[in-house]
């Protein structure tokens, strides 16, 4: 089956600083990669996606980039802000007719005023 | 549009006991998926349904869980005879496609 790893497990940055995550996946076939924010306490929230026909995907300040190649794809946060701090995960799946969706275990990030 | 909604929030429930978690997919969604997030874990997928059907079940454990989404009203993820171990927080997402979008989670603890 599918395999995510996701690094780091925390990151610490300081507000306006940038805070890059990264996940790989092992199956060559997975086509979506969505990833989630998750608050404490509340349901993981989609911010961003990409699928395999794009390299890049950018909205405001949040980024994700794809190397289908190497298999491995990364969330960008620019300006960060304190609100931005929560656990990130990223996912991956194939477009089988469904779409389970195979979780990384997690970046949690601290945004310090 | 209401997003996807899930009851209780939180859940008790003693060894042996039986745990109900209900879910109701976003207005038009028919597909949905259930996954269980141990603390400190990322989630992991248990099942998915379509209405009346179970489509995969390749995530659930084989004795006590069980899943329906019936024709009328909200999925349910059933839990037979709690042991401690299953204490997590449970997620139900629903989608029409390739994006799924998540509930709050019932967090249940077994004492």
């Amino acid at each position: 089956g599918e395999n995510v790893e996701q690094h780091p497990s925390t990151l610490s940055v300081q507000e306006g600083d940038s805070a890059v995550i990264k996940c790989t996946y092992s199956d060559s076939a997975s086509n979506y990669f969505p990833w989630y924010k998750q608050e404490l306490g509340k349901g993981p929230q989609l911010i961003i996606d990409i699928r395999s026909n794009v390299g890049e995907k950018k909205d405001q300040r949040i980024a994700v980039t794809l190397n289908k190649t190497a298999k491995h794809f990364s969330l960008h946060i620019t300006e960060t802000q304190p609100e931005d701090s929560a656990v990130y995960f990223c996912a991956v799946t194939m477009n089988s007719g469904y779409s389970t969706l195979t979780f990384g275990k997690g970046t949690m990030l601290l945004v310090s005023p | 549009n209401a997003g996807v909604m899930q009851n209780p929030r939180h859940l008790v429930r003693r060894r042996g006991q039986e745990a109900r978690l209900r879910c109701s997919p976003m207005k038009g969604h028919s597909h949905v998926y259930w996954y269980r997030q141990l603390p400190e874990e990322g989630l992991k997928f248990m099942v998915y349904l379509q209405k009346e059907n179970i489509i995969d079940e390749s995530g659930m454990p084989k004795e006590r869980f069980s899943a329906e989404f019936p024709k009328e009203g909200p999925s349910i993820l059933r839990i037979q005879q709690v042991v401690r171990g299953d204490s997590a927080a449970y997620f139900c997402a629903s989608s029409l496609g390739n994006e799924q979008f998540f509930g709050p989670g019932t967090r249940l603890t077994v004492l």
